[in-house]
């Protein structure tokens, strides 16, 4: 069974106080990790994949790196409006004769930046 | 382009009673998924279909019933509403390996 852990739950940082989310996953045959992004009342918005160990993928303050058992999002120079809940998904292969590519969410860690 | 667009925006019914929740896409993608976001439980899928009249069972299918009779448009159904299934349930959508697009939910409450 896929398992898809996020720490720490929450995190609080004063602007500009940089600092890592943790997701930390166990699949069998990774397709791709996926980072999201949700504000109250919204739906998740999309913001990486990394689809193998060793890749890096940068937008603005926000990086995220994979190993083979948990990826980082390395939050730079944070600002307020980076406050949002911040969710880590695995995709594996299609388990199915017809074919599908689920992904399994963590919990999400939600950060909050103050002024 | 709206993306993924999810009606209505709120409910409140009251138990035993039913609904459907209605997501179109404009994005032509072949799949679309149902999942519910309950407080510490994060997103679970409850069912998803791979193409146009194909559905298929996610980890809480549940109580739930689901359409895909065109390509842009996935109807989750509940038949006889219970206050367990009080929740935000999300659509999405996406091309196979592709990132999955998500509107922005229905809160539903069950009284």
């Amino acid at each position: 069974e896929d398992q898809v852990t996020q720490s720490p739950e929450a995190l609080r940082l004063q602007e500009g106080e940089s600092s890592s989310l943790n997701c930390s996953y166990t699949v069998s045959g990774l397709r791709g990790l996926f980072w999201y992004r949700q504000d109250p009342g919204k739906g998740p918005e999309f913001l990486f994949t990394l689809y193998s160990a060793g890749e890096e993928k940068e937008k603005e303050r926000l990086k995220a790196t994979l190993t083979k058992k948990e990826s980082f999002l390395h939050i730079t120079a944070p600002k307020p409006e980076d406050s949002a809940t911040y969710l880590c998904a695995v995709q594996a292969p299609p388990r199915s004769g017809a074919g599908s590519y689920q992904l399994t969410f963590g919990k999400g860690t939600k950060l909050s930046v103050i002024p | 382009n709206a993306g993924v667009t999810q009606t209505p925006k709120f409910r409140v019914l009251k138990t035993g009673q039913s609904m459907t929740l209605l997501c179109a896409q404009d994005m032509n993608h072949e799949y679309m998924y149902w999942y519910r976001q309950d407080p510490g439980m994060g997103l679970r899928l409850i069912h998803y279909s791979v193409g146009e009249g194909t559905t298929a069972k996610g980890e809480v299918p549940d109580g739930y019933n689901v359409s895909r009779l065109k390509k842009q448009n996935f109807l989750l159904g509940l038949e006889s509403a219970a206050p367990s299934q009080t929740s935000v349930y999300f659509c999405a959508s996406n091309d196979g390996y592709q990132p999955q697009h998500f509107g922005d939910g229905t809160r539903l409450s069950i009284l």
